[in-house]
C-alpha cells in the first residue's frame, strides 16, 4: 500500500500566523485529500487536491483559509492561514489506494501519520 | 441531511468479545468501512461492506444490513493492542465518505 510522509507531526503557532503542512506520497497518485479531526469529532473533508487544476473545497472551507498546492502527482501542502484557537486540530493528509483495497473492491483512503496544531 | 451514529466509547476485557455498532442515514448507499486509529496516529483500514451480510477477517469481522441502516464491528480475542478508537465511514450516492465520531474501545485485563 501506499505510504505517506507527512510534516510537521505537530506545532504550537502563534494567533494570526500560517502554517503549511506538506504531504508526500512513494506512488504517484491523481487526487489526494486534506483532512480535518477536531478532538471527539468526526474527520472532514477540508478538500481534494488534483495536480494541474485548482482544489475543490468542501462546503465551509475556502480557499483563503486553506490553500493548496499540487505541484506534481507526489505531492502536495496544505496552509492553514490567519490561525485562530479554533483551527486547532489534527490535520491529515490521504489518498486512495487501489492497492491494498482491491481484494474487498474498495477504494480504501491510507492516510499520513497527521499534523497536530495547537493555536495560541 | 446525512448522519452516523456509533457509541462515544466501549470498555471490554481481555480476551473477550466486543460488537461495535454503526447506524447510518446517507443519501444512497455504495459502501460501508470501519478504520482503527490508534492514538496519535493515523486510521488503517480494517473492513468493507458493501453486499448485505458478514464479512470475517481473522479476529475481526464486520456485518451490514442496508435495509436497516446498520452495521456493526465484532472484535473476538481482545488484546490490549486492540485498544483504540474504531471509525465508521459510509460512501453516499455521490462517492463522498461520511463519517461517524468513532468509539474508543479500551480494554481492560
Amino acid at each position: 500500500s501506499a505510504v505517506i510522509s507527512q510534516k510537521p507531526s505537530r506545532d504550537i503557532c502563534q494567533r494570526g500566523t500560517s502554517l503549511t503542512i506538506q504531504c508526500q506520497v512513494d506512488s504517484q497518485v491523481t487526487m489526494m485529500f486534506w483532512y480535518r479531526q477536531q478532538p471527539g469529532q468526526s474527520l472532514t473533508l477540508i478538500a481534494t487536491a488534483n495536480q494541474g487544476s485548482e482544489a475543490t473545497y468542501e462546503s465551509g472551507f475556502v480557499i483563503d483559509k486553506f490553500p493548496i498546492s499540487r505541484p506534481n502527482l507526489t505531492f502536495s501542502t496544505l496552509t492553514v492561514s490567519n490561525m485562530s484557537p479554533e483551527d486547532s486540530s489534527i490535520y491529515l493528509c490521504s489518498v486512495e489506494d487501489g492497492e491494498s483495497g482491491s481484494s474487498s473492491g474498495a477504494n480504501v483512503l491510507t492516510f499520513g501519520a497527521g499534523s497536530r496544531l495547537t493555536v495560541l | 441531511g446525512q448522519n452516523i451514529d456509533q457509541p462515544t466509547e466501549m470498555t471490554a476485557t481481555e480476551g473477550a468479545i466486543v460488537q461495535i455498532n454503526c447506524t447510518y442515514q446517507t443519501s444512497g448507499f455504495n459502501g460501508l468501512f470501519w478504520y482503527q486509529q490508534h492514538a496519535g496516529e493515523a486510521p488503517t483500514f480494517l473492513s468493507y461492506n458493501v453486499l448485505d451480510g458478514l464479512e470475517e477477517k481473522g479476529r475481526f469481522s464486520s456485518f451490514l444490513s442496508r435495509s436497516k441502516g446498520y452495521s456493526y464491528l465484532l472484535l473476538k480475542e481482545l488484546q490490549m493492542k486492540d485498544s483504540a478508537s474504531y471509525l465508521c465511514a459510509v460512501r453516499d450516492r455521490n462517492y463522498q465518505l461520511i463519517w461517524g465520531a468513532g468509539t474508543k474501545l479500551i480494554i481492560k485485563p
